[in-house]
């Protein structure tokens, strides 16, 4: 197994541009979620989805757009970026029917520059 | 809402010192807990977690954390710091049954010195 899988590990836009941050995981896991994180916030949740077709806003969720076509993938997509996404971008996923005190698995982040 | 407060920014310990970083998390109910780490340059690891039973746990590496329901904390201990263990420390609150989102502290940096 890959785990989760985050593609590009690092970007740089310049503002206005739009672009999407893939992941994927091979585990079968229903609860997928985005995290950013910047120095000094820790990581803060701006979405997740509990299943194909479901999903829902964290804590930041504001200039981000996602979908869960399927179980695999769980991309995140800005519109138009911003200097104040500049963050480093992680993908988590975890099994949902084992109940909430399972770890998240993460992928290795996103390095995210808007200039 | 749920929220987590982890008390230092920035540690600094020489190698061979004692470790507690503090976690005290806001939530009234039911709580699973968990410590992650991340090393320099690495994504998040689960360090330690705890859902019920004895409340003090025993993670990776020989950290272990103890959960104090009447403090509202969940602090990392570790006797003996290495040099290796340089890295940064999350604490993390899942509030209640049914709920996937997981709230993560501001991170706690430890520097160990040679």
């Amino acid at each position: 197994n890959a785990g989760v899988t985050q593609t590009p590990k690092f970007q740089v836009l310049k503002t206005g541009q739009s672009m999407t941050l893939q992941c994927a995981q091979d585990m079968n896991h229903e609860y997928m979620s985005w995290y950013r994180q910047d120095p000094g916030m820790g990581l803060r949740l701006i979405h997740y989805s509990v299943g194909a077709g479901i999903t829902d806003q964290g804590e930041v969720p504001n200039g981000y757009n996602v979908s869960r076509s399927t179980t695999e993938d769980f991309p995140l997509r800005l519109l138009s970026a911003a200097p104040s996404q500049t963050s480093v971008y992680f993908c988590a996923s975890r099994p949902r029917d084992r109940g909430t005190n399972e770890k998240l698995f993460f992928g290795s982040g996103t390095q995210l520059s808007v200039l | 809402a749920q929220s987590v407060s982890q008390h230092n920014h920035h540690v600094i310990l020489s190698e061979a010192a004692s470790l507690e970083l503090g976690c005290n998390y806001s939530y009234g109910g039911t709580v699973n807990l968990f410590w992650y780490v991340q090393y320099p340059g690495q994504h998040l690891q689960l360090l330690l977690k705890y859902f019920s039973g004895d409340p003090l746990v025993k993670g990776i590496k020989g950290f272990e954390a103890e959960f104090i329901k009447s403090k509202f904390s969940f602090n990392l201990r570790k006797p003996s710091v290495q040099w290796s263990d340089t890295a940064e420390y999350f604490c993390a609150v899942n509030g209640y049954a049914g709920s996937y989102q997981l709230t993560f502290g501001k991170g706690t940096k430890l520097s160990v010195i040679p």
